[in-house]
């Protein structure tokens, strides 16, 4: 068990739709990083916050967005959702504000099915 | 253009054998280089990682990986494999000052009895 934890664990929904992924990260790190991961794409950084702003934007659709609360629990939004956002999508956290040096926990992450 | 290789999508070893998941990576600059394992429905967690210094750098669960700069590679070893340590196994390659990490595609492990 890393710390990190991610609701829900799965999530059914229909093209079109709108849903949001909410991630707790361990208790002290101020880092939490999202991650999607298909069979097409891999496994693909997607944003970080630290301590409540954005700090690193990777492969992040504009249909997607993400924030960081003041209790330093993250949400990552998906709107207008495709068939292909069907994935599973991780969080990580860390204690410092990122790079290599600054160990990422993840957690089980959340897998949603678009259909 | 920054990337991971792994060049074997599934490897099968017996229990007891000896592994060895091949990473190969292009970075532009000093890369930062991980091994991480994901067992089924879970999360990834870190086996190990590089930074500088000895290139021979041991981890958890008694994986290795060596560093071979003149190869562009990052391999991870296990002397003896057990049942348990059958999962996916994914390379990643970072930088110091950078918060993303590229992911190799991921090989898959199977373990025999």
């Amino acid at each position: 068990d890393s710390g990190v934890t991610q609701t829900p664990k799965h999530l059914i929904t229909a093209t079109g739709q709108r849903v949001t992924l909410r991630c707790s990260p361990r208790s002290g790190d101020l880092s939490v990083y999202w991650y999607q991961q298909s069979l097409d794409q891999g496994l693909q950084f997607l944003i970080q916050y630290y301590n409540g702003e954005e700090r690193a934007k990777g492969n992040i659709l504009e249909r997607f967005s993400a924030q960081q609360f003041p209790d330093l629990h993250s949400e990552l939004n998906l709107s207008s959702l495709e068939l292909g956002d069907s994935a599973l999508y991780f969080c990580a956290s860390s204690v410092g504000s990122g790079g290599a040096q600054d160990t990422q926990y993840f957690g089980p992450g959340t897998r949603l099915t678009v259909l | 253009a920054q990337s991971v290789t792994q060049p074997d999508i599934h490897i099968t070893v017996s229990e007891g054998a000896s592994l060895e998941l091949r990473c190969n990576y292009s970075y532009g600059a000093t890369p930062y280089l991980f091994w991480y394992v994901q067992s089924p429905g879970q999360g990834l967690q870190l086996l190990l990682k590089y930074f500088s210094g000895d290139t021979l750098v041991q981890g958890i669960k008694g994986f290795e990986a060596e560093f071979k700069r003149s190869q562009s590679s990052f391999n991870l070893r296990k002397p003896s494999v057990h049942w348990s340590d059958a999962a996916e196994y994914f390379c990643a390659v970072g930088g110091p000052n950078f918060n993303k990490f590229y992911f190799g595609s991921g090989t898959k492990l199977n373990v025999k009895p």
